[in-house]
């Protein structure tokens, strides 16, 4: 069974960058039709698409993070990545890493990792 | 970036039908197809529909999705207290080539 993992720091101080890897298991990252993608829910809002890889490396970013964001993939470890600069307490939030699945008009996440907690203090 | 627009709450009584929209233009729920996610307190977010109207395996036929136009709707039959969540829609954008969220529905089973 497929199984996503967040991993990373739990507080950033205001202006640095964070960073978070999100480890795959029971499947391969090199899947054809999938992509890996990054969501987020500050507390009290919504959910917040941040952006997804495709295990070529071809990215879709959030028009109003991007000038921040970059996701990378490493297949040879099964993991994506993410990297958020100059954060600030907007910025604090659950991260999730999710599947998606992505074919024409179709676009889904079905699987996601359990998320965790990144603070800007 | 824009989210699509679904109404901030709803309730019903346990054991009664209630509906959630989710409306959106023609870049995204309009051409392309729809999710659901149900987010339970604490808990990561489930995909409950997906495709407009398919339910993955393990979702019972209580939830229900449909899509006319540029709107989307989340059905529920016969309410339990355990359905109380945020439910949130998602579609891909056309135009923004990226992934649109609602901005969330709090069903509350009364």
């Amino acid at each position: 069974q497929l199984q996503l993992q967040e991993s990373g720091p739990g507080l950033v101080k205001p202006s640095e960058t964070l960073s978070l890897t999100c480890t795959v298991s029971g499947g391969s990252i090199s899947s054809s039709n999938y992509h890996w993608g990054w969501i987020r829910q500050p507390p009290g809002k919504g959910l917040e698409w941040i952006g997804s890889i495709y295990y070529t490396g071809n990215t879709y970013y959030n028009t109003s993070l991007k000038s921040r964001v970059t996701i990378s993939v490493d297949t040879s470890k099964n993991q994506f990545s993410l990297k958020l600069s100059s954060v600030a307490a907007a910025d604090t939030a659950i991260y999730y890493c999710a599947r998606a699945y992505d074919v024409g008009y179709h676009y889904y996440m079905d699987v996601w990792g359990r998320g965790t907690a990144v603070t800007v203090s | 970036q824009s989210v699509l627009t679904q109404p901030p709450s709803v309730s019903a009584a346990p054991g009664q039908m209630v509906t959630i929209s989710c409306s959106g233009s023609s870049s995204n729920v309009g051409n392309n197809y729809v999710s659901w996610y149900q987010r339970l307190p604490g808990t990561a977010p489930k995909l409950l529909i997906y495709d407009n109207n398919k339910r993955p395996s393990g979702i019972p036929d209580r939830f229900s999705g449909s899509k006319s136009g540029t709107s989307a709707t989340l059905g529920f039959t016969g309410l339990q207290t355990g359905d109380e969540a945020d439910y949130y829609c998602g579609a891909w954008d056309t135009s923004l080539n990226a992934v649109l969220f609602g901005g969330g529905t709090k069903l509350t089973v009364l």
